[in-house]
């Protein structure tokens, strides 16, 4: 079944402990992002990777870091997380390049983050 | 880059009734716009989408119209049912140096009230 996976999908933890949320896909995607998710403000991303080793900022990237060694993985890392980062988060894939003008993105089930 | 402006940001109709959420982007390059339906709890869903090169894409009771001229598109919910209760994206698909990116809109709270 194609599909992304984040985990955890729940997690509450304490000001400046570092944290990793993995995020895998299983559909050979090159395209692979991150979102937060605030009321009112949409989805926001933070990262996104166009391919291995290829990275890039999104419009909210302060605090959070990536990588992308593997085509499947895209980890989320928070090095110092702090109580504004407490938010519901969203791992999402797609191919880069469109099949006849589409290119859908599918998302992981979601992250809900506390960061007391 | 780019930005996408989706109204209003919440919408209240009869069970039966129409729905219409709008969109604008600024980038021109822009060539891809996808609509999402997120439900309660749940993860956002693709439920149409429309190609630059379109004006107008249906699929039973939803449809999606472009103005490439006016850089503004919408989605109109024809019949709508309780079950189309949700909160809705648009999106708009980054078609310059950074392909593929997607910005997406504020989001629109759908209430169908039976």
């Amino acid at each position: 079944e194609a599909q992304v996976t984040q985990n955890p999908r729940y997690l509450i933890t304490v000001t400046g402990k570092k944290l990793t949320v993995t995020c895998s896909q299983n559909m050979n995607h090159e395209y692979m992002s991150w979102y937060r998710q605030d009321p009112g403000l949409g989805l926001r991303q933070i990262y996104y990777s166009m391919n291995v080793e290829v990275t890039d900022k999104g419009d909210v990237p302060e605090g959070y870091k990536v990588s992308r060694k593997e085509k499947r993985n895209f980890p989320l890392i928070l090095e110092s997380p702090s109580p504004n980062q407490t938010s519901l988060y969203f791992c999402a894939s797609s191919l880069s390049y469109p099949r006849g003008g589409v290119n859908i993105q599918y998302f992981g089930a979601g992250t809900r983050l506390s960061v007391l | 880059g780019e930005n996408v402006e989706q109204h209003p940001s919440t919408l209240s109709v009869q069970e039966g009734d129409s729905a219409v959420i709008k969109c604008t982007y600024s980038d021109s390059a822009s060539n891809y716009f996808p609509w999402y339906k997120q439900e309660l709890g749940k993860r956002p869903q693709l439920i149409i989408d429309i190609r630059s090169n379109v004006g107008e894409k249906k699929d039973q009771r939803i449809a999606v119209t472009l103005n490439k001229t006016a850089k503004h598109f919408s989605l109109h919910i024809t019949e709508t049912q309780p079950e189309d209760s949700a909160v809705y994206f648009c999106a708009a698909r980054d078609g310059g140096t950074s392909y593929g990116k997607l910005t997406f809109g504020q989001g629109t709270i759908l209430t169908v009230h039976p």
